[in-house]
């Protein structure tokens, strides 16, 4: 049980465009998911926090406009990096909580975007 | 601020052997909870162990231990009979029982299991 899945798992796409990362929970509900960024040989960088039919809540430095997360349901959440560049490049990852256990993160597999 | 600092950014073991990876925290409350988790090459997420702060006894999962010392704010974790497939990055994570439940990840740990 609580297993996560991330979409695509890889991506590569041109400077300026927009690129859509999924996380689902399978088989729980996930009244809050996490957006996490990491750079090779580092650890995980929390970028935002997300609650189900809310707006998500975004850590110090990271831009909103650039990183828009959507929680539309308790088994979906959406980051989509508009207008990305290079710099955009790393690996994303979700992770999510149970309605129970409510400390305990679930982690997705993780998305590595590549911007050219 | 809330911080996890892992002092030992690489460790190496034999295979068979044992090994330990510290970590050790600052928070000023007193309900909370501690993770070590395993970051293979596949670069997925896996919980190795956790640790509620209320409960004094150590968590153990099979070859998995940690020696938890809350006054001095230490959690380290003891890998025994190492196996090739331990060969990963640990993360030692804090989240406090709060409404945030963010989780705070200390620098993490290169291990590498020698045959």
């Amino acid at each position: 049980g609580a297993v996560v899945s991330q979409h695509p798992s890889w991506v590569i796409c041109k400077s300026g465009t927009s690129v859509k990362i999924e996380c689902r929970s399978l088989d729980f509900q996930a009244t809050t998911m996490f957006w996490y960024r990491q750079f090779p040989k580092q650890s995980l960088m929390l970028m935002a926090t997300s609650n189900e039919g809310s707006k998500a809540t975004y850590e110090q430095g990271v831009e909103k406009d650039k990183f828009l997360i959507n929680h539309a349901s308790l088994t979906l959440s959406t980051l989509t990096v508009t207008s990305a560049h290079p710099e955009d490049s790393s690996f994303y990852i979700c992770s999510a909580t149970a309605r129970q256990g409510l400390y305990e993160q679930y982690f997705g597999p993780g998305t590595r975007l590549t911007v050219t | 601020a809330q911080t996890v600092t892992q002092s030992q950014p690489e460790m190496s073991v034999q295979e068979a052997e044992t090994v330990t990876l510290s970590c050790t925290y600052d928070t000023s409350e007193s309900n909370y909870y501690l993770f070590w988790y395993k970051q293979p090459p596949s670069r997925q997420m896996i919980l190795v162990i956790r640790q509620e702060a209320y409960k004094q006894q150590n968590a153990t999962e099979n070859r998995f231990s940690v020696n938890f010392q809350k006054a001095a704010k230490s959690f380290s974790l003891k890998i025994s009979d190492s196996q090739l497939g331990d060969t990963a990055m640990y993360f030692c994570a804090f989240i406090d029982g709060g409404a945030t439940n963010k989780l705070i990840f200390g620098t993490g740990t290169l291990l590498a299991v020698q045959p």
